[in-house]
């Protein structure tokens, strides 16, 4: 069964800490791995990952793909509290059209 | 300018109804999708159409319909609402199919009494 899953499911860090959050996967016919970021509204694109070992970055949040250990990270340094949201971990895989499968997202609390 | 619109943005509703929610997307994108997201939060698709050709049909009832006009719109009606049709659901839209950047809309919360 494709299946996509994300740990931890939340978290609680202070400001000023940094963050790794998980994706692993299990799909046939790989194609990418997304990133996104949900606040109260709807999620917004952060990266989108094809090739393993070439880390992405946007300020202080980077990510990186490993297809062999068919995994992903999300890293967050010196966190502050608009980095508090649901962290969601896409996987497009399969032939022809292709599928779409989310993880359950990962709860990022930053405390002051 | 809004990328992504849906409306209604609130829709409360009566077990057995039957409703539409509508969504528009003005960035000139060839792929729209809706998904659901439930009360624990998960996001799951529902469909996605491609030049107006339903491409994802994942295993949601047939009560559930994708209506597009043109490659704009993609509008879902719901017939014989159930209790647990309540969610929010987002339409979003992407430049073509290929598992890229997908703009979300703003969400519609759909509940049902």
């Amino acid at each position: 069964e494709d299946k996509v899953v994300q740990s931890p499911l939340s978290l609680v860090v202070h400001e000023g800490d940094t963050v790794t959050l998980n994706c692993s996967y299990e799909v046939t016919n790989f194609r990418s791995l997304l990133w996104y970021k949900q606040e109260k509204k709807a999620p917004t694109f952060l990266f989108m990952l094809t090739s393993s070992g070439i880390e992405k970055k946007s300020g202080r949040l980077s990510s990186i793909l490993d297809k062999k250990e068919l995994f992903s990270i999300l890293n967050i340094t010196a966190t502050q509290t608009g980095d508090s949201a649901v962290y969601l971990c896409a996987v497009f895989y399969g032939g022809s059209q292709g599928n779409l499968i989310f993880g359950k997202g990962t709860k990022l609390s930053v405390k002051p | 300018d809004t990328a992504v619109s849906q409306t209604p943005k609130y829709l409360v509703t009566q077990m057995g109804n039957d409703k539409s929610i509508k969504c528009e997307q003005n960035l000139g994108h060839d792929t729209m999708y809706w998904y659901k997201q439930d009360s624990k939060k998960f996001l799951k698709i529902m469909f996605s159409y491609n030049n107006k050709e339903l491409i994802i049909n994942e295993t949601v009832p047939n009560r559930f319909s994708p209506k597009s006009p043109d490659k704009a719109h993609l509008n879902l009606h719901i017939n014989s609402l159930e209790l647990g049709d309540s969610a929010v659901y987002f339409c979003a839209s992407s430049l073509g199919l290929g598992g890229g950047e997908q703009f979300f809309g703003p969400g519609t919360r759909l509940t049902v009494l």
